[in-house]
C-alpha cells in the first residue's frame, strides 16, 4: 500500500501570501493519479486537483497542483480568507484501494 | 445538480451495528461507483471501500473486510453502508462519495454531507 506523508502538519500565512504544501509518496504513484481535497470545519471534503495537475470544476486558478513520481505539491498563489482549511492528498492508481495523507491544515498567521 | 443525502446521526452501543443511507439525486444512479470514507473526530480520512451500484459489486478495504457490508436500492436510488460488531473507536463520521468519473477512477466528487456515528455505552 502507498502511504503518503504530507507536510508540513501545519502552516501559519497571512492572507494575500503564497501557500505550498507537500506530499511524498512511499512510491511512485502511477499515471500521477494524486488529488488534493480541501475540507472546511463542519464540511465534507472537497475536490480541487485530480492527475497532480487538473482543477475539478468551480476551482480558481489561484490554485494549481504539480509533480510526478513521488513528490507532489499544492499551490494557492495569493491566499484568499475563504482558503484557510485542511488539505488532504490522495493517490487514485489502484481500483482496488485508496489512501490519503494526513492532511495539512492551512491557518491564519 | 448532483447531491447526495445522508441519513441523520447514530448513537449505538458496543457489539451493535450501524447501516447509512445515501440517497442520490442529479444523475444516473447505476451509472457511477459509490465510496465510502470515514473520519474519526479530529482526524484524517480513511477510505473503506466501493460499490457498483449498477452490478451491486463491491470492494472493501482490508481493514473493514468481514464487517462492512455495502448494498444499494436502485429503485429508490440509494446506497448504504452497514457496519457490525462496533467498538469505540468506530465512532466517526461516515461519508459516501461518488466517483467523479463514469468509468471507475477513485475520485470523490461530489461528497454527501456526513452521518456521525457514535459508539458508546
Amino acid at each position: 500500500e502507498i502511504v503518503l506523508t504530507q507536510s508540513p502538519g501545519t502552516l501559519s500565512l497571512s492572507p494575500g501570501e503564497r501557500a505550498t504544501l507537500s506530499c511524498r509518496a512511499s512510491q511512485s504513484v502511477s499515471s500521477s493519479y494524486l488529488a488534493w481535497y480541501q475540507q472546511k470545519p463542519g464540511q465534507a471534503p472537497r475536490l480541487l486537483i485530480y492527475g497532480a495537475s487538473s482543477r475539478a470544476t468551480g476551482i480558481p486558478d489561484r490554485f494549481s497542483g504539480s509533480g510526478s513520481g513521488t513528490d507532489f505539491t499544492l499551490t494557492i498563489s495569493r491566499l484568499e480568507p475563504e482558503d484557510f482549511a485542511v488539505y488532504y492528498c490522495q493517490q487514485y492508481g489502484s481500483p482496488t484501494s485508496n489512501t490519503f495523507g494526513q492532511g495539512t491544515k492551512l491557518e491564519i498567521k | 445538480q448532483v447531491q447526495l443525502v445522508q441519513s441523520g446521526a447514530e448513537v449505538k452501543k458496543p457489539g451493535a451495528s450501524v447501516k447509512v443511507s445515501c440517497k442520490a439525486s442529479g444523475y444516473t444512479f447505476t451509472g457511477y461507483y459509490m465510496h465510502w470514507v470515514r473520519q474519526a473526530p479530529g482526524q484524517g480520512l480513511e477510505w473503506m471501500g466501493w460499490i457498483n451500484p449498477n452490478s451491486g459489486g463491491t470492494n472493501y478495504a482490508q481493514k473493514f473486510q468481514g464487517r462492512v457490508t455495502m448494498t444499494r436500492d436502485t429503485s429508490i436510488s440509494t446506497a448504504y453502508m452497514e457496519l457490525s460488531r462496533l467498538r469505540s473507536d468506530d465512532t466517526a463520521v461516515y461519508y459516501c462519495a461518488r466517483d467523479r468519473e463514469a468509468v471507475h477512477v477513485n475520485l470523490f466528487d461530489p461528497w454527501g454531507q456526513g452521518t456521525l456515528v457514535t459508539v458508546s455505552s
